[in-house]
C-alpha cells in the first residue's frame, strides 16, 4: 500500500509571513492525485489544493502553492501571507489514479502567531 | 458546503449501547468512505463503498458494520460501544465520475460520537 510521510506534527508561523509544510509518499505508480487538506478547529475537512501528478505545472490557490518534485516523491504546501484563520491541522493526501482509495499522512499543525 | 451530509451531528450514548451514523454522499459520486478520528488523533479509515459494494476495509473493528444502500446512501453501524469508540466519525465521497472534481475525496462535516 501507499505511505504519505508528514515528518513535521508542528509547524508555526509569523501572521503575513510564509511557511511551508512537507509531505513524502511512496509509491510505484506513475499517474496519482495529491491533495492538501485543512482541519480548523471546528473538525471540518476542508480541500486547499489538489495536484495531479501528469502535470508539470505546480498547483496555485491565492496564496496557497504546491512544490511537487515528483522524482523525489515529495509534494509540499507553500502557505503566503500567512492569516490567523489558516491556522489549523493540515493532511496531505494520496489517492492511485487506478483506484479510488485515499491514504492520508498523519497531519501537521500549524499554528499562526499574532 | 461540500455536498456531503451527515447525521447525527452529536450523539451521546452508553457503554455496550448500539448506534447508526448514516451519511448522504454528493449527488452522483458512487463512493463512499467511512474515517474515525479520535481527539488528537489522525485520520483511520474504516471502510470503503463503491456503487453498493465494498471496496476495501481498514482497521474497522468487527463490533462495527457498514453499508451502502441503492440509493447511494450508506450507514455505519457501531455496537456494544467502549468509551474508547468516542470519537469524531467522518463519511467522505468521490467519483463524480467528470473532470478533475471526479478524482477528489469530499468530506461531510462529520457526526460526534461520545460514549459515557
Amino acid at each position: 500500500a501507499q505511505t504519505v510521510t508528514q515528518s513535521q506534527p508542528e509547524m508555526s508561523v509569523q501572521e503575513a509571513e510564509t511557511v511551508t509544510l512537507s509531505c513524502t509518499y511512496d509509491t510505484s505508480e506513475s499517474d496519482y492525485y495529491l491533495f492538501w487538506y485543512k482541519q480548523p478547529p471546528s473538525r471540518q475537512m476542508i480541500l486547499v489544493i489538489r495536484q495531479e501528478a501528469y502535470k508539470q505545472q505546480n498547483a496555485t490557490e491565492n496564496r496557497f502553492s504546491v512544490n511537487f518534485q515528483k522524482a523525489a516523491k515529495s509534494f509540499s504546501l507553500k502557505i503566503s501571507d500567512s492569516q490567523l484563520g489558516d491556522a489549523a491541522m493540515y493532511f496531505c493526501a494520496y489517492r492511485s489514479a487506478w483506484s479510488n482509495q485515499f491514504y492520508f499522512g498523519t497531519g501537521t499543525s500549524l499554528t499562526v502567531i499574532p | 458546503d461540500s455536498g456531503v451530509t451527515q447525521t447525527p451531528k452529536h450523539l451521546i450514548t452508553a457503554t455496550g449501547q448500539r448506534v447508526t451514523l448514516r451519511c448522504s454522499p454528493r449527488s452522483g459520486d458512487l463512493s463512499v468512505y467511512w474515517y474515525q478520528q479520535s481527539l488528537d488523533q489522525g485520520l483511520q479509515f474504516l471502510i470503503q463503498y463503491y456503487n453498493g459494494e465494498e471496496r476495501a476495509k481498514g482497521n474497522i473493528l468487527e463490533r462495527f458494520s457498514a453499508q451502502q444502500f441503492p440509493d447511494l446512501h450508506s450507514e455505519l453501524n457501531l455496537s456494544s460501544l467502549e468509551l474508547g469508540d468516542s470519537a469524531l466519525y467522518f463519511c467522505a465521497s468521490s467519483e463524480r465520475g467528470t473532470g478533475d472534481s471526479g478524482n477528489t475525496i469530499y468530506f461531510g462535516e462529520g457526526s460526534w460520537l461520545t460514549v459515557v
